[in-house]
């Protein structure tokens, strides 16, 4: 299955900063999620990342909060831009295996705003 | 949403006994999945049930489809101290191309 590197693992930011979540797979994927996990909630699917195209964004969440960028078909990042302490959260990037249709995680970004 | 309700929302078991937890989804599926979260950590994927199948098993899970109820159930089997942490169904749309999670189930497995 695919292995994911995901960065930083945690930080806390001040409050109308902006932080950056990289996101590397070691082999090459069409689709790239970025979910959130607020804290004791499950996961919320922000957006799908296609290379070569604009991520496609779930209801509540937009672009200028949350730029992505997909690169080529192995990196992708997420920006959580002039961060509130409501975006205190745990970040995780995601691929479909196309074997097994099983889902893969990075292992999260914990983000805390100040 | 089509995000589904888990449940219980929190189990707690002795050591050696079986833990089962419930799903309920909304909408068609293509797959369900199940997956497990240590500590707020990255989640791992334990099974993949697709609509077609009503009954899967991997060594001490067994998961059952139901999708004229449009639930699903985890069953782990003698369970272990390492099994405590969150469970999570999530769903597979046809059509969607995305996940889409329950609430999850705290367990804890009491020594």
């Amino acid at each position: 299955s695919a292995v994911i590197s995901q960065k930083p693992s945690r930080d806390i930011c001040q409050r109308g900063t902006s932080l950056t979540i990289q996101c590397q797979v070691d082999s090459q994927v069409t689709m790239m999620f970025w979910y959130r996990q607020q804290p004791g909630q499950s996961l919320t699917l922000i957006a799908t990342a296609n290379q070569g195209s604009e991520a496609t964004y779930e209801s509540g969440f937009v672009i200028d909060k949350f730029p992505i960028s997909r690169p080529n078909l192995t990196f992708s990042t997420l920006t959580v831009s002039n961060m509130s302490p409501e975006d205190s959260s745990i970040y995780l990037c995601s691929v479909v295996e196309t074997v097994t249709y099983g889902y893969t995680f990075g292992s999260g970004t914990r983000l805390t705003v100040v | 949403s089509q995000q589904g309700e888990e449940d219980p929302q929190a189990l707690s078991i002795q050591e050696g006994e079986n833990a089962t937890m419930n799903c309920s989804y909304k909408t068609s599926i293509n797959n369900l999945q199940w997956y497990r979260q240590n500590s707020g950590r990255g989640l791992v994927h334990l099974i993949l049930i697709r609509s077609n199948e009503r009954e899967k098993h991997s060594g001490r899970l067994r998961v059952t489809l139901d999708t004229s109820k449009k639930s699903s159930s985890l069953l782990i089997t003698a369970s272990r101290a390492a099994d405590t942490a969150s469970y999570f169904c999530a769903t597979d749309a046809w059509g969607a191309q995305k996940l889409v999670f329950g609430q999850g189930t705290r367990l804890t497995i009491n020594p």
